[in-house]
């Protein structure tokens, strides 16, 4: 178990530019969740995956982020024309199921955007 | 709409002590609870989790209490130690078709004084 990885680890970009970050999970995990954190507050959803199905988006999620997940493996996002407010922690995690009392949520050490 | 709230922002204890930290939830739907921690840099790491059938679970020096009538959950850490000092996360998710989400609280800094 190499746990929940992200690449890359920091991520500073203009405003405008496009970016794009990469999760591996846990490999035999079918789950694939993205959460942003913000300072002073806890993670939010953002999405999640089923395998390589996009199961569920929060309204967070405006149509200038774009989630994959080909073959149900890693999984990108991408943020096109960032602005300053994208500026956050993006997490990834992973999971068997669930979340459930034999599945919980395994995190990654996230990747810290910042918009200037 | 804070639906898991964590309404102390810090909690400082001395080693060897209980520390207690607390979490409120709004929605009744929710029915699986979990604490995560969480150091500088690093993404939150799974401590305990309590499903609603239960009151309690305990891991080792890590207890988890859950009061479904008054919507509270607690987690007890006994004796705390220097290296528990981190930020404490309480998160729920509901059942069925919820089952996927978690909803964070805002965490709750915990210092442990040597």
């Amino acid at each position: 178990d190499t746990g929940v990885s992200q690449d890359p680890r920091h991520k500073i970009t203009k405003r405008g530019q496009n970016v794009t970050f990469r999760c591996d999970p846990i490999s035999e995990h079918n789950r694939l969740y993205w959460y942003r954190q913000t300072l002073g507050q806890g993670p939010e959803f953002l999405t999640y995956f089923q395998n390589e199905a996009q199961l569920e988006k929060s309204r967070l999620l405006s149509d200038r982020f774009s989630a994959e997940r080909p073959k149900g493996s890693f999984s990108t996002l991408e943020i096109q024309r960032t602005e300053q407010g994208d500026s956050a922690m993006y997490l990834c995690a992973s999971s068997l199921a669930g979340p459930g009392p034999s599945s919980p949520l395994h995190f990654g050490n996230g990747t810290r955007l910042t918009v200037t | 709409d804070q639906q898991v709230k964590q309404n102390s922002p810090s909690l400082s204890v001395q080693e060897g002590r209980i520390s207690i930290l607390n979490c409120d939830y709004t929605n009744s739907m929710f029915d699986y609870f979990l604490w995560y921690k969480k150091y500088p840099a690093e993404g939150p790491t799974f401590l305990i989790s309590i499903s609603s059938i239960k009151d309690k679970n305990e891991d080792g020096r890590f207890t988890v209490f859950l009061n479904k009538s008054a919507k509270h959950l607690s987690l007890h850490i006994v004796p705390s130690q220097p290296g528990d000092s981190a930020v404490y996360f309480c998160a729920a998710s509901g059942s069925g078709g919820s089952n996927y989400k978690l909803t964070f609280g805002k965490g709750t800094l915990l210092t442990v004084n040597p």
